[in-house]
């Protein structure tokens, strides 16, 4: 079974602070995405990245950084955190094959409800 | 740009009813439909999906029909559990072959199934 762990279930900060929250998967996924996910909208893309070293940016990336170093590592930097920063954040990963196309199935970690004082 | 909307919840039923919710979808080409399911404390996790019109995805008692004709894909069960207490979220994927295919999520329908 795939598995996507994150670092942190719960994660509390102060407004100012520099946030790093870690995804890491075991399955050898080239895509790797992180979502927040706030009531009555849903999960929203923040940034993805379909191969080491690449990202692209999601629908909201304000605010937002990432890193992917390692294939099986994907990091979500918060540079400033912000009280409209406080939420759950989802990370997930699907695979994409060598001609290029990917799964659409996505699997999920089990998410950081970071809140920001 | 592609969307989806569900019915807000929350849903709340008796075990045994019969439960639907609703998605509809805007997209510019033909996308794959899915629905995943969130139980209480943990991440998504797939529960069904269908790649082109016409296909019925099922898995654990639900189904959804891929309607090109109306844009949905509503999630039905016949009979519902006190375990299917969740949260459901419709999705499309519009690329589904290209490098770092994306998801687009409906805002969700939390249901509450009661003994």
């Amino acid at each position: 079974d795939v598995k996507v762990t994150q670092s942190s279930r719960y994660l509390v900060k102060r407004t100012g602070e520099k946030v790093f929250l870690e995804c890491v998967q075991d399955m050898d996924h080239e895509n790797m995405f992180w979502y927040r996910q706030d009531p009555g909208l849903g999960l929203r893309l923040i940034y993805f990245s379909y191969d080491v070293k690449m990202k692209e940016k999601g629908d909201i990336p304000e605010g937002y950084s990432v890193s992917r170093e390692k294939k099986e590592r994907f990091s979500l930097i918060l540079e400033s955190a912000s009280t409209n920063q406080t939420s759950m954040y989802l990370c997930a990963s699907s695979l994409r094959f060598e001609l290029g196309w990917s799964t659409d199935t996505q699997y999920f970690g089990p998410g950081t409800r970071l809140t920001v004082l | 740009g592609d969307s989806v909307t569900q019915m807000e919840g929350p849903v709340t039923l008796s075990e045994e009813a019969f439960l639907t919710i609703n998605c509809t979808y805007t997209a510019t080409g033909y996308p794959s439909l899915f629905w995943y399911v969130q139980y209480p404390g943990e991440g998504l996790q797939l529960l069904l999906k269908a790649t082109k019109a016409d296909d019925k995805g099922s898995n654990k008692g639900f189904e959804a029909t891929y309607r090109k004709e109306t844009t949905s894909f509503h999630l039905e069960k016949g009979s519902v559990q006190v375990s299917d207490s969740a949260v459901y979220f419709c999705a499309l994927s519009d690329r589904p072959q290209a490098a770092g295919n994306k998801l687009t999520f409906g805002g969700g329908t939390r249901v509450l199934v009661k003994p």
